[in-house]
């Protein structure tokens, strides 16, 4: 079965810290994304890649930042965590194309205190 | 810019029909996706819509309207299970495939 496999599902950092959020696909889609989910504000994008090591900045990059070593795996970094930054991360990827849409991983819920 | 609207929430009964309407403005659009959310979980996909005209699938159908910026979804025979958030994306052109998602319609199922 194909998926999207985010590293942890809670998370509970402190404000200040560096937190790594992890996203792992199997299916050797090209495109990965991520995003927040926010009551009343829907999903929104942070960031995005379309290739190895390339990286595009979504609607709300600030204070993140991303990192894409190997094809299967797209990381979000906040760079120091604050309280707005409490959220649901979810990560999706999705072939180059159009049509094919996301498929996405279950999701992390951080909390950041 | 883009700009999705969905109605915030929607109730219905079991073996009713409901229709979830998404109106959108986006400055490039290759075609339109719905995805069902339940409370905790991931988005799923369950359509997309390229051309004019209504797409079914079993209980589920969608319409798109490309001169309108209009979509709807509409689910037939509702059972308890289809309660869930539906969220509508709009597939932009800019050649990465990137979706905005309106911020979702939750529609609650009773007895």
């Amino acid at each position: 079965d194909v998926k999207v496999t985010q590293s942890s599902r809670y998370l509970v950092k402190r404000t200040g810290e560096k937190v790594f959020l992890e996203c792992v696909q199997d299916m050797d889609h090209e495109n990965m994304f991520w995003y927040r989910q926010d009551p009343g504000l829907g999903l929104r994008l942070i960031y995005f890649s379309y290739d190895v090591k390339m990286k595009e900045k979504g609607d709300i990059p600030e204070g993140y930042s991303v990192s894409r070593e190997k094809k299967e795996r797209f990381s979000l970094i906040l760079e120091s965590a604050s309280t707005n930054q409490t959220s649901m991360y979810l990560c999706a990827s999705s072939l180059a194309g159009t049509g094919y849409g996301y498929t996405f991983g279950s999701g992390t819920r951080l909390t950041i205190v | 810019g883009q700009n999705i609207d969905q109605p915030t929430e929607m109730t219905a009964t079991e073996g009713a029909i409901v229709q979830i309407n998404c109106t959108y403005q986006t400055s490039g659009f290759n075609g339109l996706f719905w995805y069902q959310q339940h409370a905790g979980e991931a988005p799923t996909f369950l359509s997309y819509n390229v051309l004019d005209g209504l797409e079914e699938k079993g209980r589920f159908s969608s319409f798109l309207s490309r001169s309108k910026g209009y979509s709807y979804l509409l689910l037939k025979e509702l059972q308890m299970k289809d309660s869930a958030s539906y969220l509508c994306a709009p597939e932009g052109n800019t050649g990465f495939q990137k979706l905005v998602f309106g911020t979702g319609t939750r529609l609650l199922v009773s007895p």
